[in-house]
């Protein structure tokens, strides 16, 4: 079964500076997809990154990044110039693809200091 | 992208009844999904909704107690049963979009259900 581990239930940080989320996955596939997502207290979900397993390239989409470490099953997302908006739940996810759902992770409450 | 509404956008229920919970999507549709996200919690599948044929449900999940149907590509209903205080949570629908990546999901606003 897959598994996706989030250790930081919450995170702080200044404005404009830069912030990494941790997300450690267990999968006995070789091909997969690893997703973050974003939700604001709106409850909106929303899709912020996307990768998949056999690109070594890491994505990356404006100011998101991850860091991906196949060999590791780590996939953590950095967050350049955090701006107040980014402030939200941010969901690490799993996917084998095509007709799967997602699995997710706890969860990480990121705070934006001003 | 796709605009993916739910109706209702929340809703407060007495046990023991049952509220169903509509999905509708703006654009082609291959994959529709159901998740549950109780009070703090993270999100959990709950089914994946099959164009007319019965629904696949996640271990824990029963289709008497969350029927599921889709009538169509882009439309798709969850029945929350019998409800008691345990079922307050957000329901979400997902989908993936045809033309775009199989696995990549896009979420509707959910419906935030509290049962007294």
């Amino acid at each position: 079964a897959q598994t996706v581990t989030q250790s930081q239930p919450e995170m702080s940080v200044q404005e404009a500076e830069t912030v990494t989320l941790s997300c450690t996955y267990d999968t006995s596939e070789s091909d997969y997809y690893l997703f973050w997502y974003k939700q604001p207290p709106s409850r909106q979900m929303i899709l912020v990154i996307r990768q998949e397993a056999y690109k070594q390239q890491n994505a990356t989409e404006n100011r998101f990044s991850v860091n991906f470490q196949k060999a590791a099953k780590s996939f953590s997302l950095k967050i350049s110039d955090s701006q107040l908006g980014d402030a939200a739940m941010y969901f690490c996810a799993h996917s084998e693809g095509g007709a799967d759902g997602l699995t997710f992770g706890k969860g990480t409450h990121l705070i934006i200091q001003p | 992208s796709a605009v993916i509404s739910q109706k209702p956008s929340r809703d407060i229920c007495q046990r023991g009844t049952s509220l169903t919970i509509q999905c509708q999507v703006d654009s082609q549709v291959t994959m529709m999904f159901w998740y549950r996200q109780q009070p703090g919690q993270s999100l959990t599948l709950i089914a994946t909704a099959n164009q007319g044929s019965e629904a696949t449900y996640e271990s824990g999940f029963v289709i008497d107690k969350f029927p599921i149907s889709r009538p169509n590509l882009t439309f798709s209903t969850l029945t929350v049963s019998n409800m008691s205080p345990e079922d307050s949570s957000i329901y979400l629908c997902s989908v993936t979009l045809a033309g775009g990546f199989m696995d990549e999901q896009f979420f509707g606003p959910g419906t935030r259900l509290t049962v007294l």
